[in-house]
């Protein structure tokens, strides 16, 4: 198995919901990563993760909170989002932090209404 | 031919031609870096890489070259076909002490005519 699954393909949650995005691989890989894509523009990195260890926070406004509950999951929590936070969300793993080569999940779509 | 605006930086060549996209990175401490294609509704998908102690390397039908000393890479697409269409990222990353992260550039789509 050498792909990312990211589960839902699109969400359309309110802005009062909770909710959350899935990514799962089966390669083995120690590093998992969370990125944000807005139209015409490039990913965004959020958070890494490092052997289920959260290892980077880019910053990221709290209503989005990560979780890698074992090495081949990563779940994003979503709550009290804004209509401005809708765009492609991706998700991609690499052997390790210090491995050159990233492979990405074909992301959840989220509207946030 | 190449046109760069409000939105995303646009190459429309004819099928068969070849292709060049480029990209200028950042961080002169990045030593590796990608060239992702990305359909619509699809996450990146890895073309070809390079390391910054090359200037050179090539795959099927596709080259990527580096220029540390402008900070330039490019992507030269041989034959191109419709299947080509998609926007293309170039991203860089820094291994120094393995704190490496992926940072993409801005992104060009390719338009294939037939």
């Amino acid at each position: 198995d050498t792909e990312v699954t990211q589960t839902p393909k699109h969400l359309v949650m309110g802005m009062t919901n909770k909710k959350s995005l899935k990514c799962e691989q089966h390669m083995g890989h120690r590093a998992m990563y969370w990125y944000k894509q807005k139209a015409k523009k490039p990913p965004e990195l959020m958070f890494v993760y490092s052997y289920e260890k959260l290892s980077i926070n880019e910053s990221v406004p709290s209503r989005f909170s990560p979780e890698c509950p074992n090495s081949s999951l990563l779940n994003l929590h979503l709550h009290a989002l804004q209509p401005e936070d809708s765009a492609l969300y991706l998700c991609a793993s690499s052997k390790t932090r210090a491995s050159y080569g990233y492979t990405f999940g074909s992301g959840t779509r989220l509207t946030v209404v | 031919g190449e046109s760069v605006g409000l939105h995303l930086p646009t190459l429309s060549v004819q099928e068969g031609d070849n292709s060049i996209i480029n990209c200028a990175y950042s961080n002169s401490a990045s030593d590796y870096f990608i060239w992702y294609k990305q359909e619509s509704g699809k996450g990146p998908q890895f073309i070809i890489d390079i390391r910054s102690n090359m200037d050179k390397r090539q795959g099927q039908r596709v080259t990527v070259l580096l220029n540390k000393t402008v900070k330039h890479l490019s992507l030269q697409i041989a034959a191109t076909q419709p299947g080509d269409s998609a926007v293309y990222f170039c991203a860089e990353n820094t291994f120094f002490r393995s704190q490496g992260n992926l940072i993409f550039g801005k992104g060009t789509k390719l338009s294939v005519k037939p």
